[in-house]
Protein backbone atom coordinates (compact mmCIF):
# COMPACT_ATOMS: atom_id res chain seq x y z
CA UNK A 1 0.00 0.00 0.00
CA UNK A 2 1.32 3.32 -0.79
CA UNK A 3 2.14 5.86 1.76
CA UNK A 4 1.25 9.48 2.20
CA UNK A 5 2.38 11.34 -0.72
CA UNK A 6 2.67 15.13 -0.75
CA UNK A 7 3.52 17.65 -3.86
CA UNK A 8 5.55 19.61 -4.69
CA UNK A 9 8.98 18.29 -2.26
CA UNK A 10 10.31 21.59 -2.42
CA UNK A 11 9.08 25.22 -3.00
CA UNK A 12 10.42 29.17 -3.48
CA UNK A 13 7.96 31.94 -3.20
CA UNK A 14 8.28 35.28 -2.44
CA UNK A 15 6.63 37.53 0.64
CA UNK A 16 3.08 38.53 -0.61
CA UNK A 17 2.42 35.71 -2.83
CA UNK A 18 0.33 32.28 -2.18
CA UNK A 19 0.74 28.97 -2.33
CA UNK A 20 -0.79 25.69 -2.37
CA UNK A 21 0.23 22.44 -1.16
CA UNK A 22 -1.04 19.22 -2.13
CA UNK A 23 -1.50 16.09 0.25
CA UNK A 24 -2.82 12.25 -0.95
CA UNK A 25 -3.34 10.07 2.07
CA UNK A 26 -2.89 6.53 2.10
CA UNK A 27 -5.81 4.59 0.15
CA UNK A 28 -8.69 4.52 2.91
CA UNK A 29 -7.86 6.51 5.34
CA UNK A 30 -10.41 9.71 6.18
CA UNK A 31 -8.05 12.11 7.85
CA UNK A 32 -6.06 14.19 6.60
CA UNK A 33 -3.72 16.36 8.85
CA UNK A 34 -1.55 19.95 8.28
CA UNK A 35 1.74 20.25 10.53
CA UNK A 36 4.09 22.97 10.19
CA UNK A 37 7.62 22.19 11.25
CA UNK A 38 10.63 24.86 11.76
CA UNK A 39 14.00 24.75 14.15
CA UNK A 40 12.97 27.14 16.49
CA UNK A 41 9.09 25.72 17.06
CA UNK A 42 9.01 22.23 16.18
CA UNK A 43 5.99 20.71 15.05
CA UNK A 44 3.07 22.40 15.10
CA UNK A 45 -0.56 21.39 14.45
CA UNK A 46 -2.38 23.07 11.70
CA UNK A 47 -5.64 21.74 10.73
CA UNK A 48 -7.12 18.60 10.65
CA UNK A 49 -10.00 17.42 7.75
CA UNK A 50 -12.27 13.98 8.17
CA UNK A 51 -14.91 13.61 5.46
CA UNK A 52 -14.29 16.75 4.11
CA UNK A 53 -14.83 19.04 7.13
CA UNK A 54 -12.55 20.57 9.37
CA UNK A 55 -12.61 19.07 12.40
CA UNK A 56 -9.89 20.44 15.04
CA UNK A 57 -7.79 23.51 14.25
CA UNK A 58 -4.39 25.05 15.65
CA UNK A 59 -3.41 28.26 16.42
CA UNK A 60 -2.56 29.54 13.37
CA UNK A 61 -3.61 33.40 11.74
CA UNK A 62 -6.30 32.83 9.25
CA UNK A 63 -3.99 33.23 6.11
CA UNK A 64 -3.61 29.46 6.52
CA UNK A 65 -6.57 27.28 4.93
CA UNK A 66 -7.13 23.94 4.01
CA UNK A 67 -9.88 21.95 2.18
CA UNK A 68 -10.57 17.77 1.73
CA UNK A 69 -11.56 16.32 -1.67
CA UNK A 70 -14.38 13.78 -1.07
CA UNK A 71 -11.42 10.82 -2.54
CA UNK A 72 -9.89 12.29 1.03
CA UNK A 73 -6.88 14.25 -0.99
CA UNK A 74 -6.21 17.39 0.81
CA UNK A 75 -4.83 20.78 -0.21
CA UNK A 76 -3.20 23.52 2.16
CA UNK A 77 -3.26 27.06 0.82
CA UNK A 78 -0.94 29.82 2.41
CA UNK A 79 -1.49 33.33 1.15
CA UNK A 80 0.38 36.76 1.57
CA UNK A 81 3.44 34.80 2.50
CA UNK A 82 5.55 35.63 4.99
CA UNK A 83 9.40 35.51 5.81
CA UNK A 84 8.29 33.15 8.69
CA UNK A 85 6.91 30.98 6.89
CA UNK A 86 9.32 29.37 5.62
CA UNK A 87 9.17 25.50 6.87
CA UNK A 88 8.63 21.82 6.41
CA UNK A 89 4.41 21.29 5.79
CA UNK A 90 4.01 17.56 6.85
CA UNK A 91 0.64 16.00 6.15
CA UNK A 92 -0.16 13.15 8.24
CA UNK A 93 -3.11 10.81 7.40
CA UNK A 94 -5.10 7.93 9.56
CA UNK A 95 -7.98 5.75 9.47
CA UNK A 96 -10.72 7.45 10.99
CA UNK A 97 -10.70 10.61 13.19
CA UNK A 98 -8.18 11.68 15.89
CA UNK A 99 -7.89 10.33 18.56
CA UNK A 100 -8.49 6.60 17.67
CA UNK A 101 -5.46 5.72 15.53
CA UNK A 102 -2.04 6.38 14.12
CA UNK A 103 -1.08 8.90 11.96
CA UNK A 104 1.13 8.32 9.40
CA UNK A 105 3.42 11.31 7.42
CA UNK A 106 3.96 12.36 4.19
CA UNK A 107 7.70 13.20 3.59
CA UNK A 108 6.75 17.08 3.79
CA UNK A 109 6.87 20.25 1.27
CA UNK A 110 9.99 22.23 2.15
CA UNK A 111 8.61 25.59 1.63
CA UNK A 112 11.25 28.21 1.29
CA UNK A 113 10.50 32.40 0.83
CA UNK A 114 12.21 35.17 -0.30
CA UNK B 1 -3.37 23.86 26.47
CA UNK B 2 -0.52 22.65 24.28
CA UNK B 3 2.22 20.45 26.01
CA UNK B 4 5.86 20.65 24.68
CA UNK B 5 8.00 18.09 25.05
CA UNK B 6 11.53 18.93 25.99
CA UNK B 7 14.50 17.58 24.97
CA UNK B 8 18.59 17.30 24.89
CA UNK B 9 19.59 18.16 21.68
CA UNK B 10 21.91 15.59 20.58
CA UNK B 11 22.93 11.96 22.00
CA UNK B 12 25.72 10.03 20.88
CA UNK B 13 26.16 6.48 21.13
CA UNK B 14 28.23 3.67 20.15
CA UNK B 15 26.60 1.32 17.40
CA UNK B 16 25.41 -1.87 19.46
CA UNK B 17 25.24 0.15 23.20
CA UNK B 18 21.76 1.18 24.53
CA UNK B 19 20.22 4.46 24.10
CA UNK B 20 17.80 5.76 26.04
CA UNK B 21 16.19 9.23 25.15
CA UNK B 22 14.52 10.96 28.03
CA UNK B 23 11.55 14.29 27.96
CA UNK B 24 9.97 16.00 29.75
CA UNK B 25 5.89 16.92 29.33
CA UNK B 26 4.03 19.47 30.91
CA UNK B 27 0.62 18.37 29.71
CA UNK B 28 -0.81 16.30 33.10
CA UNK B 29 -4.30 15.31 31.06
CA UNK B 30 -2.59 13.62 28.29
CA UNK B 31 -4.31 10.32 27.79
CA UNK B 32 -1.43 9.19 25.69
CA UNK B 33 1.85 9.51 25.10
CA UNK B 34 3.74 8.81 21.81
CA UNK B 35 7.32 8.70 20.29
CA UNK B 36 7.94 9.28 16.99
CA UNK B 37 11.15 9.42 14.55
CA UNK B 38 12.32 11.26 12.27
CA UNK B 39 14.67 10.33 9.55
CA UNK B 40 16.81 13.15 7.51
CA UNK B 41 14.42 14.55 4.67
CA UNK B 42 11.40 12.20 5.88
CA UNK B 43 8.56 12.73 7.65
CA UNK B 44 7.98 11.58 11.57
CA UNK B 45 7.56 7.63 12.13
CA UNK B 46 5.61 6.88 14.45
CA UNK B 47 7.26 4.09 16.77
CA UNK B 48 5.61 3.71 20.05
CA UNK B 49 2.84 5.04 22.18
CA UNK B 50 1.74 4.54 25.96
CA UNK B 51 -1.29 4.88 27.59
CA UNK B 52 -1.28 7.19 31.11
CA UNK B 53 -2.55 4.22 33.05
CA UNK B 54 0.69 2.39 31.90
CA UNK B 55 4.21 2.65 33.67
CA UNK B 56 6.04 0.35 30.57
CA UNK B 57 5.76 -1.02 27.56
CA UNK B 58 7.50 -2.45 24.77
CA UNK B 59 8.01 -2.90 21.52
CA UNK B 60 10.24 -4.00 19.01
CA UNK B 61 13.83 -3.13 19.96
CA UNK B 62 12.34 -0.23 22.18
CA UNK B 63 10.69 0.34 25.49
CA UNK B 64 8.90 3.14 26.92
CA UNK B 65 8.52 4.17 30.15
CA UNK B 66 6.90 6.44 31.91
CA UNK B 67 6.96 8.34 35.40
CA UNK B 68 4.00 10.63 35.86
CA UNK B 69 4.70 11.86 38.48
CA UNK B 70 7.52 13.84 37.16
CA UNK B 71 6.25 13.86 34.61
CA UNK B 72 9.23 11.80 32.59
CA UNK B 73 9.27 9.91 29.63
CA UNK B 74 11.91 7.77 28.01
CA UNK B 75 12.87 5.48 24.96
CA UNK B 76 14.71 3.05 25.06
CA UNK B 77 16.49 1.25 22.21
CA UNK B 78 18.23 -1.51 22.38
CA UNK B 79 21.28 -2.91 20.77
CA UNK B 80 21.50 0.77 18.90
CA UNK B 81 21.87 0.27 15.10
CA UNK B 82 23.03 3.16 12.23
CA UNK B 83 19.30 3.17 11.14
CA UNK B 84 18.10 4.28 14.37
CA UNK B 85 20.24 8.33 13.82
CA UNK B 86 17.09 10.22 13.49
CA UNK B 87 15.33 12.65 15.65
CA UNK B 88 13.28 11.53 17.95
CA UNK B 89 10.18 13.25 19.66
CA UNK B 90 8.24 12.68 22.35
CA UNK B 91 4.90 14.41 23.04
CA UNK B 92 1.31 13.84 25.17
CA UNK B 93 -1.84 13.81 23.55
CA UNK B 94 -5.42 13.87 24.94
CA UNK B 95 -6.40 11.42 22.53
CA UNK B 96 -3.50 9.41 19.59
CA UNK B 97 -3.23 12.65 18.08
CA UNK B 98 -0.03 14.60 19.04
CA UNK B 99 -0.78 18.67 18.60
CA UNK B 100 2.58 20.00 19.37
CA UNK B 101 6.00 18.67 19.75
CA UNK B 102 8.97 19.53 21.49
CA UNK B 103 12.58 20.23 18.88
CA UNK B 104 13.19 16.55 19.96
CA UNK B 105 16.70 14.90 20.81
CA UNK B 106 19.33 13.85 17.64
CA UNK B 107 20.65 10.52 18.09
CA UNK B 108 23.55 9.97 16.34
CA UNK B 109 25.03 6.41 16.14
CA UNK B 110 28.56 6.03 15.93
CA UNK B 111 30.37 2.95 14.20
Amino acid sequence: KAGVTQTPRYLIKTRGQQVTLSCSPISGHRSVSWYQQTPGQGLQFLFEYFSETQRNKGNFPGRFSGRQFSNSRSEMNVSTLELGDSALYLCASSLVLAGSDTQYFGPGTRLTVL
Amino acid sequence: GESVGLHLPTLSVQEGDNSIINCAYSNSASDYFIWYKQESGKGPQFIIDIRSNMDKRQGQRVTVLLNKTVKHLSLQIAATQPGDSAVYFCEGSPGRRALTFGSGTRLQVQP
